[in-house]
């Protein structure tokens, strides 16, 4: 089973600012299969990331990933109000699709 | 419009069973693989269970192995996941999921509560 950590575990920013949130694997994800997901209050996830660093349908290009083999990044350039959340990364290469432990977007 | 509603969860025993159920529409549900995804009240996301698209092959956390099974009627676009045994950490909210790896669609969840 491949374990995803994530880092910070909390993250406090302003708005504006540049948000840059770690997904470290403990072995290779292979074939870049890491997505990254945005989850507010009360609502289910939204996928923003997939093939580690390609967007998802109708996600801004505020939102970028980058990174391969065991260590990934979720940047927002310029967050906006409506950014601060939950964010997880999930590798999807085989069963179990394992998900890291999230990371809290606050405002500062 | 793809659309996945979960059945109504509740609040269960513990050493209790519950049968959730997720009604798909808007795309040919026999040609997705489907999964359930939790999440404990104030926690992360724990994948919990997947199956293919054709219902042969199925996968599960070992959370949850030997308690759940995961099984799907393509006539009736329905997912299901049969919870045996729960514990009181078995206690979240599950969602379906269209896909069983990368997952662009989800259900708005339903919360399984398990407690005496």
């Amino acid at each position: 089973e491949i374990v995803l950590t994530q880092s910070p575990g909390t993250l406090s920013l302003s708005p504006g600012e540049r948000g840059t949130l770690s997904c470290r694997a403990s072995q290779s994800v292979s074939s870049n299969y890491l997505a990254w997901y945005q989850q507010k209050p009360g609502q289910a996830p939204r996928l923003l990331i997939y093939g580690a660093s390609r967007r998802a349908t109708g996600i801004p290009d505020r939102f970028s990933g980058s990174g391969s083999g065991t260590d990934f990044t979720l940047t927002i350039s310029r967050l906006e109000p409506e950014d601060f959340a939950l964010y997880f990364c999930q590798q999807y290469v085989s069963p179990p699709n394992t998900f890291g432990q999230g990371t809290k977007l606050e405002i500062k | 419009e793809v659309q996945l509603v979960e059945s109504v969860g509740g609040l269960v025993q513990p050493g209790g069973s519950l049968r959730l159920s997720c009604a798909a529409s808007g795309f040919t549900f026999s040609d997705y693989a489907m999964s359930w995804v939790r999440q404990a009240p104030g926690k992360g996301l724990e994948w919990v269970s997947g199956i293919s698209g054709n219902g042969q092959n199925t996968y599960y956390a070992d959370s949850v192995k030997g308690r759940f099974t995961i099984s799907r009627d393509n006539s009736k676009n329905t997912l299901f996941l049969q919870m045996n045994s729960l514990r009181a950490e078995d206690t979240a909210v599950y969602y379906c999921a269209r896909n069983s790896g990368l997952v662009a669609y989800w259900g708005q969840g339903t919360l399984v509560t398990v407690s005496s």
